[in-house]
This record gives C-alpha cells, sequence and structure tokens, in this order.
C-alpha cells in the first residue's frame, strides 16, 4: 500500500486564488510528522511546511497552510493568493516514528503534484 | 538558506565508467541522506547515514555505495555506471531541526 497517496497529477489555479493539493498518508505509527516540499523546474527541493502528529493546531507558514485531519489521515496544503512563481511540482511526505528514533527524516514522498498558475 | 553542496551539478558519462557524487554540509549535522529521482516521479530514498562510520540502504535498492568517514562529506559512489543509473540525485541532512530536511541541488546524472 502507498504510503503517501497524492491524487491529483496536476492543478490549474488562477493568480491570486487560493488551490488545495491533496495528500492522504497511512501509517501504524502514532508518532510521525508531515511535510510540504516544492520543486520548481530547475529541481532544487524547497521546504514549505510541517505538521506533528500531535500538534493541535494547523501548521502555517505566511500563504502557506496544511489542513491536518487526523482521522482521515489526510493533510492538505492550502497556498492562499496564488503567485505565478508558485508553478512547480510540490510533495507531499511522511517520517515515521519519532524523529530520534526514526532515522531522523528519514523522509516517504508521494508522486508530486504539478501546480500551473495562470493568469 | 541551506549549507548543503553537491558536485557535479550535470554529468554526462559512458557506460562502465567509476563515479563519484559529491555531498557535503558545513551545518554539522549528524543524518545525511541519498534519494533518487526519475524526471517528473518521487523520490526514493536509497542510502542513508546516522554519523560518522554509519551507512544503511533505503526502500529503494540501488548498485551505488556511500562512505561517510567525516561528518561533512557523504559521497556516493557508482562503480560501473550505466544507462539504468540515469536519474537524479539528491543529497539532504538533518540536524537539531526536526521539522527540516535540507536538500542539496541535486546531480543530474546521464549514462550514455
Amino acid at each position: 500500500a502507498q504510503k503517501i497517496t497524492q491524487t491529483q497529477p496536476g492543478m490549474f489555479v488562477q493568480e491570486k486564488e487560493a488551490v488545495t493539493l491533496d495528500c492522504t498518508y497511512d501509517t501504524s505509527d502514532q508518532s510521525y510528522g508531515l511535510f510540504w516540499y516544492k520543486q520548481p523546474s530547475s529541481g532544487e527541493m524547497i521546504f514549505l511546511i510541517y505538521q506533528g502528529s500531535y500538534d493541535e493546531q494547523n501548521a502555517t507558514e505566511g500563504r502557506y497552510s496544511l489542513n491536518f485531519q487526523k482521522a482521515r489521515k489526510s493533510a492538505n496544503l492550502v497556498i492562499s493568493a496564488s503567485q505565478l512563481g508558485d508553478s512547480a511540482m510540490y510533495f507531499c511526505a511522511m517520517r515515521e516514528g519519532q524523529w530520534l528514533t526514526g532515522g531522523g527524516n528519514k523522509l516517504t514522498f508521494g508522486t508530486g503534484t504539478q501546480l500551473k498558475v495562470e493568469l | 538558506e541551506a549549507d548543503i553542496y553537491q558536485t557535479p551539478r550535470y554529468l554526462v558519462i559512458g557506460t562502465g565508467k567509476k563515479i563519484t557524487l559529491e555531498c557535503s554540509q558545513t551545518m554539522g549535522h549528524d543524518k545525511m541522506y541519498w534519494y533518487q529521482q526519475d524526471p517528473g516521479m518521487e523520490l526514493h530514498l536509497i542510502h542513508y547515514s546516522y554519523g560518522v562510520n554509519s551507512t544503511e540502504k533505503g526502500d529503494l535498492s540501488s548498485e551505488s555505495t556511500v562512505s561517510r568517514i567525516r561528518t561533512e562529506h557523504f559521497p556516493l559512489t557508482l562503480e560501473s555506471a550505466r544507462p539504468s543509473h540515469t536519474s537524479q540525485y539528491l543529497c539532504a541532512s538533518t540536524g537539531g531541526a526536526k521539522e527540516k530536511l535540507f536538500f542539496g541541488s541535486g546531480t543530474q546524472l546521464s549514462v550514455l
């Protein structure tokens, strides 16, 4: 079974609108971490946001927020006020177990969502 | 800004050659990782290290090998490159900030 599932291979959004990128995960661990990374066409991986399994509040970082629904095992990324520079591939990833005992951030990645922001 | 460096950025090489992809970080991180990524696809963990003299294979089987003789240096070696090794290789490290995995800019390897 896939540990991280991103069901949207591609998404289009108009500039200045909000967009939600879906991510569901599968783990039997009680302690885990969820990450979103952005990968522009240049290839580098840019960290966006992190949510710990015990964090009660949804994580936010500027225009990025993570809609964490633990019971549904979903960790959707919401980008508000989209900009042309947001066009990129977006990856959801998970660390299973605690950071110290789980190999640090040994992450499993989803297949990604290609986001295109249009004028 | 992350201080993790990969060289070369691009490498085109013939079949059968031995290659080493370099990865260095100046953050003093104990934990380092190598991921492999085919175009438009997800990243797969191929090697990781918890510290000096510690290396482990990742989830994706790879013919490459790694070493960790110094904290800051985590090179990846292919003894005999093949076209099936053509891919992007991304190095990463993590330290005290558990929320972040810092990535290098990657090496795009093409084996002809």
